[in-house]
């Protein structure tokens, strides 16, 4: 089993649409949670942390099941910008060393 | 004000001969990471200096050296090139540890021929 699995899309949405996507982890372990965004030919960007309670960030909203090992973030009312790689990133403990594993990405295309 | 800067931006190489990426943050992070991104994009994590030392190396192959003269500094150098090599490289840093967010580098492109 993948340490870090996404759906890797493409998601093909229009502007204005809700969209989820979803990441599973393998090791219990981990203790911090990520959303990193990627554009085409660009360095990822930290878009936001995941928190357990799940977190709010404008029309992005993160969410984390410990239990179920699962990590969704929830894209509304999408804008023609969104559209980019969306890297779930897993770290795997607190101690120093401790790998920080991405997913391959899911893909967003937003159109008019 | 570029936060992590990368050079160089593109390089294209033989098979076989040695190349250096250098990578600078000027933020005052502790930390500092270089990932491999190949052709299917996915994202490996390869070596982590803290404060200079090095913290985490990945199983990756002993032609890769990383050198960190200090904090502010990661170079990677790799010798002996092959055609396995060629993918995007992407410096990183945060501010202590991987709790933090990362800030990535513009990527080296690079392509071994």
């Amino acid at each position: 089993r993948k340490e870090v699995e996404q759906d890797p899309g493409p998601f093909n949405v229009p502007e204005g649409a809700t969209v989820a996507f979803n990441c599973t982890y393998s090791n219990s372990a981990s203790q911090s949670f990520f959303w990193y965004r990627q554009d085409c030919r660009k360095e990822p960007k930290l878009l936001m942390s995941v928190y357990s309670s799940g977190n709010e960030d404008g029309r992005f909203t993160a969410q984390l099941n410990r239990a179920s090992q699962y990590i969704s973030l929830l894209i509304r009312d999408s804008k023609l910008s969104d559209s980019a790689t969306y890297l779930c990133v897993v770290n795997q403990g607190h101690q120093a060393g401790t790998a920080l594993i991405f997913g391959k990405g899911t893909t967003l295309s937003v159109s008019s | 004000d570029t936060a992590v800067s990368q050079t160089p931006k593109y390089l294209v190489t033989q098979m076989g001969n040695d190349k250096s990426i250098k990578c600078e943050q000027n933020l005052g992070h502790d930390t500092m990471y270089w990932y491999k991104q190949d052709s299917k994009k996915f994202l490996k994590i390869m070596f982590s200096y803290n404060n200079k030392e090095l913290i985490i190396n990945e199983t990756v192959p002993n032609r890769f050296s990383p050198k960190s003269p200090d904090k502010a500094h990661l170079n990677l150098h790799i010798n002996s090139l092959e055609l396995g090599d060629s993918a995007v490289y992407f410096c990183a840093s945060s501010l202590y540890s991987l709790q933090e967010t990362q800030y990535f580098g513009p990527g080296t492109r690079l392509l071994v021929l």
